[in-house]
């Protein structure tokens, strides 16, 4: 199995552009979860998906950050515009539902100049 | 909604002796999971160790185990034998037992290893 795959690994933009951040899920899960990584606060939710349907996305830090699931093995999280305060190392974690376990990707870093 | 804390930022211990990380946690929910992730400097979040909260025999994985205190809502890792390669952060979460639900992470404790 080959596991949760991120991507890009690494991301630099500008102030403003889009940024889109990738996620192919385990196969046969069907639960997603977004975090983000910073020095000062941590790991973060951002938003949960079960199924395809986002659960809980309270955690969104603002109208710039949308999540898709297009299918069941692979998600988007699109910031638009990017922001330098942005910049951070964004996690996507899969679970099979019912299982305890969580998996993460190996993450990306973005990076907003 | 859960709380999860890990008190110390920092954590050293030399090569070959025994560490012990702790975490506290606050719910009110009577069925969840416990984990501890390790994050080395490549980022990478790994599965350390898992206890479920209906057991009442604490987890061990090879060098890693676990002191799991229910009714104090306590869940500390102790690493026996450390190595080199144990130096990284360590995140406790927690998980409810409710179909559905997120973790929920600590600070993180860094845990330096001194050869």
């Amino acid at each position: 199995d080959a596991g949760v795959i991120q991507s890009p690994r690494h991301e630099v933009t500008e102030m403003g552009q889009e940024v889109t951040l990738r996620c192919k899920l385990i196969s046969g899960h069907n639960s997603l979860f977004w975090y983000r990584q910073t020095m000062m606060r941590g790991l973060e939710l951002l938003i949960y998906f079960n199924n395809n349907v986002p659960i809980d996305d309270s955690g969104m830090p603002e109208d710039r950050f949308s999540a898709k699931m297009p299918n069941a093995s692979f998600s988007t999280l699109k910031i638009q515009p990017s922001e330098p305060r942005d910049s951070a190392v964004y996690f996507c974690a899969s679970i099979l539902t019912g299982a305890p376990t969580a998996f993460f990707g190996q993450g990306t870093r973005l990076t907003v100049v | 909604a859960q709380t999860v804390t890990q008190s110390q930022p920092e954590m050293s211990v030399q090569e070959a002796e025994t560490v012990t990380l702790s975490c506290t946690y606050d719910t009110s929910e009577s069925d969840y999971y416990l984990f501890w992730y390790k994050q080395p400097p490549s980022r990478q979040m790994i599965l350390v160790i898992r206890q479920e909260a209906y057991k009442q025999q604490n987890a061990t994985e090879n060098r890693f185990s676990v002191n799991f205190q229910k009714a104090a809502k306590s869940f500390s890792l102790k690493i026996s034998d450390s190595q080199l390669g144990d130096a990284a952060m360590y995140f406790c979460a927690y998980r409810s037992g409710n179909a559905g639900n997120m973790l929920t992470f600590g600070g993180g404790t860094r845990l330096m290893v001194k050869p």
